[in-house]
């Protein structure tokens, strides 16, 4: 059974700082991998997606990497703002059917101070 | 820009009430999807249809039930709505094709009193 964990559950970093945010995985024949952010109170947005074939993908001062082998995938965001305070979540695509169910981590709160 | 649209950002509703929740998206997705997400547990996945009049039960599909007669709109709908079912309701869709990405609308809260 597929399960992602996200490590740490909550993160507080002052503005400008580059962090990383960690997602990991114990199944790794996975599709693909997506990273979402989540304001307070609505819905996810789509940051960045990561097929199973990539390494990473980058947008802005953001850069997803995927290491299937180890079951790990890595978010950074560079030159953090406080408009950056959101939770960030991951999830797994499966391999096979032709849906794919996505399987969700718990998300990183993070918290960028002025 | 692409839209997942649902109906209602906030509703309550009285324990035993029948609850409908819609979504519409105007991508053109087959794949459909209801997730609920609770504090500490996460999004988990109720339904999911891949096609009009499709569907197929999720992890959590006990108390509710969905209808897709249209590709773009996906309902789901508590039967008999009781206070565990309180809880923030995403609907998500993603193409069959492409790039894959699944697009959320902007969440349902819904409380049972």
């Amino acid at each position: 059974k597929q399960e992602v964990t996200q490590i740490p559950a909550a993160l507080s970093v002052p503005e400008g700082e580059n962090l990383v945010l960690n997602c990991s995985f114990t199944d790794s024949a996975i599709y693909n991998l997506q990273w979402f952010r989540q304001d307070p109170g609505k819905g996810l947005t789509s940051l960045l997606l990561i097929q199973s074939s990539q390494r990473e993908q980058t947008s802005g001062r953001l850069n997803a990497s995927l290491d299937k082998s180890s079951g790990r995938s890595t978010l950074y965001i560079a030159a953090s703002q406080p408009g950056d305070s959101a939770t960030y979540l991951c999830a797994v695509r499966r391999l096979g059917g032709n849906t794919g169910k996505l399987i969700f981590g718990q998300g990183t709160t993070l918290q960028v101070k002025p | 820009d692409v839209k997942v649209t649902q109906s209602s950002r906030y509703l309550v509703k009285r324990t035993g009430e029948k609850v409908f929740l819609e979504c519409v998206q105007d991508m053109d997705h087959e794949n459909m999807f209801w997730y609920r997400q609770d504090p500490g547990l996460g999004l988990r996945l109720i339904y999911f249809s891949y096609d009009v009049k499709m569907k197929e039960k999720g992890d959590i599909p006990e108390g509710y039930s969905v209808s897709r007669e249209k590709k773009e709109r996906f309902s789901l709908i508590l039967e008999s709505a009781s206070t565990n079912q309180t809880s923030m309701y995403l609907c998500a869709s993603r193409g069959r094709v492409g790039a894959n990405v699944l697009t959320f609308g902007a969440g349902s809260r819904l409380t049972v009193l």
